[in-house]
């Protein structure tokens, strides 16, 4: 079974610096997607990146990237410039690229970071 | 563009009572998940709809059933509430299963007590 594992219980980090969330994964497979998702205290679940386990290259939108390391399963995301706006809970997700069988759209998550933004 | 709905945003239950929480999307996505989170853990899937009139278990299904009302809704029953229930649910959808970034609605906060 794939499990995914957020080691960080909670992070901070000063307005305007730079932050690294971790996150660790296991699966026996070989093409699969991971994604970073927001949860402010709104609760509603945003996505703030994505990454096909094919591409080598690393997924970057705007202030997020991730570093994306598939022989070591690691997928970290860097928030670059933070804003108070970032303060959220952080969840790491995985699932298999395949449509059918028991893994079928079943996301896996993480078990949350919550990063606090200092003014 | 509303996106993911759900109603109703909170509720209180007593043990044993039955209730709805009710999912429309609005993006013509093909499939729906019904997602529980609890305090210090990610969401864990309770059941999902690969596409309409298919339904099937994730990885929490007791206690629960659902329902593919069409395209648009997902309809997620619990018989008798137990305390064990109490959680926030959240619905998602997108355009085809495994291959397909996942959206999600705003979540409901059930209380069963």
């Amino acid at each position: 079974a794939q499990t995914v594992t957020q080691s960080q219980p909670e992070m901070s980090v000063q307005e305007a610096e730079t932050v690294t969330l971790s996150c660790t994964y296991d699966t026996s497979e070989s093409d699969y997607y991971l994604f970073w998702y927001k949860q402010p205290p709104s609760r509603q679940m945003i996505l703030v990146i994505r990454q096909e386990a094919y591409k080598q290259q690393n997924a970057t939108e705007n202030r997020f990237s991730v570093n994306f390391q598939k022989a070591a399963k690691s997928f970290s995301l860097k928030i670059s410039d933070s804003q108070l706006g970032d303060a959220a809970m952080y969840f790491c997700a995985y699932h298999f690229r395949w449509a059918g069988g028991t893994s079928y759209g079943k996301l896996t998550f993480g078990q949350g970071t919550i990063l606090t933004v200092h003014p | 563009n509303a996106g993911v709905t759900q109603t109703p945003k909170f509720q209180v239950l007593k043990t044993g009572q039955s209730m709805t929480l009710q999912c429309a999307q609005d993006m013509n996505h093909n499939s729906m998940y019904w997602y529980r989170q609890d305090p210090g853990m990610g969401l864990r899937l309770i059941y999902y709809s690969a596409s309409e009139g298919t339904t099937d278990k994730g990885e929490v299904p007791n206690g629960y059933n659902v329902s593919r009302l069409n395209k648009r809704e997902f309809s997620l029953r619990l018989e008798s509430a137990a305390p064990s229930q109490t959680s926030v649910y959240f619905c998602a959808s997108n355009r085809m299963g495994g291959t397909d970034t996942q959206y999600f609605g705003p979540g409901t906060r059930l209380t069963v007590l």
